[in-house]
């Protein structure tokens, strides 16, 4: 059964870089999408971007310019940067599994991290 | 981006009850629709995708239908654990996005 699991700290301040990583277990990384995903009170659920681990990434235009997706196939992880955070990063932030292969990506996500919440304060 | 709204924002209705929560795209995007369910503390659970396909591993009580722009997700009878939030999700084109969310309380 394939697990996700995020880490990474739980408070940044403003101005500064936000870095977590989900660790995938039982079942190889290379085969599928992987996306990030957050969910604040204000903003509800929003697609942060995907990567492919041929290194081929896709970013909702809201963040990209401030967003990094990247993959470390040896360690069976991928890891999220947003720089320049302010009060508005504050959320849970999720990794999930896109169930689409090779072929093509789904679009939909069929298993989640359990979330970790990320603060942006002072 | 294509804007997902859902309702109602909320309802209360009883364990057995049949129920059906609406879901509207900005612009047709054929079946590419999904469905999730969100207990508090919890991570959303897929339910459907492609608008109508069940997933793997969940209840036959759910069923969705639709096509274009106007989308529902059916309960038939309601359990104990499905009082919580649902989302659609379009997976049409990029950005993803999700509607704002349905909350289903206990009557």
């Amino acid at each position: 059964q394939v697990q996700l699991q995020e880490s990474g700290p739980g408070l940044v301040k403003p101005s500064e870089t936000l870095s977590l990583t989900c660790t995938v277990s039982g079942g190889a990384i290379s085969s599928y999408y992987w996306s990030w995903i957050r969910q604040s009170p204000g903003k509800g659920l929003e697609w942060i971007g995907y990567i492919y681990p041929s290194e081929n990434t896709k970013y909702n235009p809201s963040l990209k310019s401030r967003v990094t997706i990247s993959v470390d196939t040896s360690k069976n992880q991928f890891s999220l940067k947003v720089k320049s955070v302010t009060a508005a990063d504050t959320a849970v932030y999720y990794c999930a599994r896109d169930p689409g292969g090779y072929i093509a990506v789904a679009g939909y996500f069929d298993h989640w991290g359990q979330g970790t919440l990320v603060t942006v304060s002072s | 981006a294509i804007r997902m709204t859902q309702s109602p924002s909320s309802f209360s209705a009883s364990t057995g009850d049949r129920v059906t929560i609406t879901c509207r795209a900005s612009q047709d995007i054929g079946s590419y629709l999904a469905w999730y369910r969100q207990k508090p503390g919890k991570a959303p659970k897929l339910l459907i995708y492609a608008a109508s396909t069940l997933q793997s591993g969940v209840p036959s009580r759910f069923s969705g239908s639709g096509s274009g722009t106007d989308f529902t997700l059916t309960i038939s009878c309601l359990q104990s654990e499905d009082f919580a939030t649902y989302y659609c999700q379009h997976h049409y084109s990029y950005p993803r996005t999700f509607g704002q969310g349905t909350k289903v309380e206990i009557k």
